[in-house]
């Protein structure tokens, strides 16, 4: 059974730093890209970032290209979103999700297709 | 504002059936694969659809999606009060380099 549980959020104050984690289970981690998806209170989801299966290409969303950094370390089997110079803006549930990828061939790039399985999140507050 | 245009709310009494629509653009519907999910607050999401209209193993057929141009629609037949819940639509938008997801539609079974 696929799995992915996020850990690490809480309370931070504007322009601190945060890291939240994902534990995956039930599939072969190093094989899939990943992403982090949040939802701000009472907002629909937003896409955040993808990162490929080994790390070597990573994608944000505009909002945060410069502050969040994906990483991934797949002998442990983990996804990682580093938030620094954090907003009141960034309070949301991040989601962490597998994201399946095909190869569009007119363009020469992958292109991400769907989320097939998410976590239940961790909620990040941004606050004073 | 979203990219993607769904209406806030839809209301059905059980057994009915209901569709909620997600409007947008070449830049994304009309070129990409709709994926569409369900989302119970304080929940993971769930895949209901993907390649517009392909359904992931274990979800019934109740659940239905299609394409026509730069729309997309998600089809509930039979509703169920367990049915409620947020839907929200997604593709990739080529213009802006990212996925995009519709504001959500909240699905009331009276």
């Amino acid at each position: 059974e696929v799995q992915l549980v996020e850990s690490g959020g809480g309370l931070v104050q504007p322009g601190g730093s945060l890291r939240v984690s994902c534990a995956a289970s039930g599939f072969v981690f190093s094989n899939y890209w990943m992403s982090w998806v949040r939802q701000a209170p009472g907002k629909g989801l937003e896409w955040v970032a993808n990162i490929k299966e080994d790390g070597r290409e990573r994608y944000y969303v505009g909002s945060v290209k410069g502050r969040f950094t994906i990483s991934r370390d797949n002998a442990k089997k983990s996804l990682y979103l580093q938030m620094n110079s954090l907003r009141v803006e960034d309070t949301a549930v991040y989601y962490c999700a597998r994201l399946q990828v095909y190869y569009d061939y007119v363009g020469g790039s992958y292109r991400p297709w769907y989320f097939d399985y998410w976590g239940q999140g961790t909620l990040v507050t941004v606050s004073s | 504002q979203s990219v993607l245009t769904q209406p806030p709310s839809v209301s059905a009494t059980p057994g009915q059936k209901v569709t909620i629509s997600c409007s947008g653009s070449s830049s994304n519907i009309g070129n990409n694969y709709v994926s569409w999910y369900q989302h119970l607050p304080g929940t993971a999401p769930k895949l209901l659809i993907y390649n517009d209209n392909e359904r992931p193993s274990g979800i019934p057929d109740r659940f239905s999606g299609s394409k026509s141009g730069t729309s997309a629609t998600l089809g509930i037949t039979g509703l169920q009060t367990g049915d409620e819940a947020n839907y929200y639509c997604g593709t990739w938008d080529t213009t802006l380099s990212a996925v995009v997801f519709g504001g959500g539609t909240k699905l009331t079974v009276l």
